[in-house]
């Protein structure tokens, strides 16, 4: 079974540009994160989407936005990027959207999209 | 809040070595805590996970951890180390909210050299 997929691999923009990444979960999973991995640092939590709503938010502008769709694919866009939204960004989906509150199911993390903003 | 610790940025061994990483977390809660392996250019692989069944947790590629309650610790032990182990490794500890999401929040990373 194909794993997360993400589009596109690398991509590079120049300031105030808008970007939009992609990603597909795997099959049978409605639930799709999306995480910021700056050079040298953790990945940071910026969205999470169940079933097309928002179901939490990080600490980020609201430059940053997402989508989910009917099939659960989604998208994430920034809008006038800076030199600092330069990172790797990874998307996760996972079986479970609803928590019982255990916060224990696993997320499968797709190879991410290297963004580079000059 | 929750938070997490990973202790030494870098950590070298020796192939054939013991590989011990370290984890420290904070919860107010009984945390679910997980470590990913993420090697040059690709995204996080699950190594293991600890979700209260039990304190050792075995992983794969031969790695394990144990939770540690009273020192709020899940360090990341293999035996032997292999080339191959080289990678950055990050410990993440699960945080569910009210209104029905979770998110991981990560320690910092270690990178784990290993020489011949």
């Amino acid at each position: 079974d194909a794993g997360v997929t993400q589009s596109p691999t690398h991509l590079i923009k120049t300031r105030g540009q808008h970007v939009t990444l992609r990603c597909s979960p795997i099959s049978g999973h409605k639930s799709v994160s999306w995480y910021q991995q700056v050079l040298g640092q953790g990945p940071q939590f910026i969205f999470q989407y169940y079933e097309k709503e928002e179901r939490g938010r990080g600490n980020f502008p609201d430059r940053f936005s997402a989508r989910q769709f009917p099939n659960y694919s989604s998208e994430l866009n920034v809008n006038a990027l800076l030199l600092g939204d330069s990172a790797l960004y990874l998307c996760a989906s996972s079986l479970a959207g609803l928590d019982n509150g255990q916060g224990a199911f696993e997320q499968f993390f797709g190879p991410g999209t290297r963004l580079t903003v000059l | 809040a929750q938070s997490v610790t990973q202790l030494g940025s870098h950590v070298s061994v020796s192939e054939g070595a013991l590989v011990l990483l370290r984890c420290n977390y904070s919860s107010s809660v009984p945390p679910y805590l997980f470590w990913y392996v993420q090697y040059p250019n690709q995204g996080l692989q699950l190594l293991l996970k600890y979700t209260s069944a039990a304190t050792l947790v075995k992983g794969i590629n031969g790695f394990e951890a144990e939770f540690k309650k009273s020192e709020t610790s899940f360090h990341l032990t293999k035996p032997s180390a292999h080339m191959s182990d080289a990678a950055e490794y990050f410990c993440a500890v699960s945080l569910a909210f009210s209104g029905g999401y979770n998110k991981l929040i990560f320690g910092a990373g270690t990178r784990l050299a290993v020489h011949p």
